[in-house]
């Protein structure tokens, strides 16, 4: 495709469930980047990947957050044993080079749990 | 400890004037700004960029100005148009990282 995907767009869940959010980068982009978005506020880095260097995790919340990316393409993050404040919009980016490279986001996941 | 902020949440301005969106950054190791902007339910879509070697970026009917003394941004659209009418976010990275630091966002509004 030509942009960043995400999957699902909404997902709602129940408080405790376990959830999967899916992204697919840009052809070819070697850098992907999780964001999130809750209600309000501007976006808050999670993580990124860049090739096959160990990922940058410093952005995750809590231990319940995780993601993986397969190569240089899919990323999955996923959100154990959800909680309320979970809920925001969760963004993908990927980017053709390291440093200075434009930033392009896919459409969002906005999770609710209940 | 918000690394970037915005402080006008919201903006509105009259067709054919100019739009003058502000940002300002605590983080004296930023050396690279961009501007996003953002329709609802759709991810932000990048605008413009500068880095810290320069003052002034151009391009089109958007100009960022970047004062580094001052540790400020701001992003002006001339002449603006209603659909510009959406949220912009200002956002810094460092040269050793990736990582984007976003400010809170400023509801840009362009009545015809």
């Amino acid at each position: 495709g030509a942009g960043v995907s995400q999957s699902p767009s909404n997902k709602v869940t129940e408080k405790g469930k376990d959830v999967e959010l899916r992204c697919d980068p840009i052809s070819g982009h070697t850098a992907l980047y999780w964001y999130r978005q809750r209600l309000g506020q501007g976006l808050e880095f999670l993580i990124y990947f860049q090739g096959n260097s160990a990922p940058d995790k410093s952005g995750l919340p809590s231990d319940r957050f995780s993601a993986e990316r397969t190569g240089e393409s899919v990323s999955t993050l996923t959100i154990q044993r959800t909680q309320q404040e979970d809920s925001a919009v969760y963004l993908c980016a990927s980017s053709g080079q390291t440093g200075f490279g434009t930033q392009y986001f896919g459409p969002g996941t906005r999770l609710t749990v209940l | 400890d918000q690394q970037v902020k915005q402080n006008s949440p919201s903006l509105s301005v009259q067709e054919g004037r100019i739009s003058i969106l502000n940002c300002d950054y605590t983080n004296s190791m930023f050396d690279y700004f961009l501007w996003y902007k953002k329709y609802p339910a759709e991810g932000p879509t990048f605008l413009i960029s500068i880095s810290s070697i320069k003052d002034k970026n151009e391009d089109g009917r958007f100009t960022v100005f970047l004062n580094k003394s001052a540790k400020h941004l701001s992003l002006h659209i001339v002449p603006s148009q209603p659909g510009d009418s959406a949220v912009y976010f200002c956002a810094a990275s460092e040269s050793s990282g990736s990582r984007l630091t976003f400010g809170e966002g400023t509801q840009l509004t362009v009545n015809p």
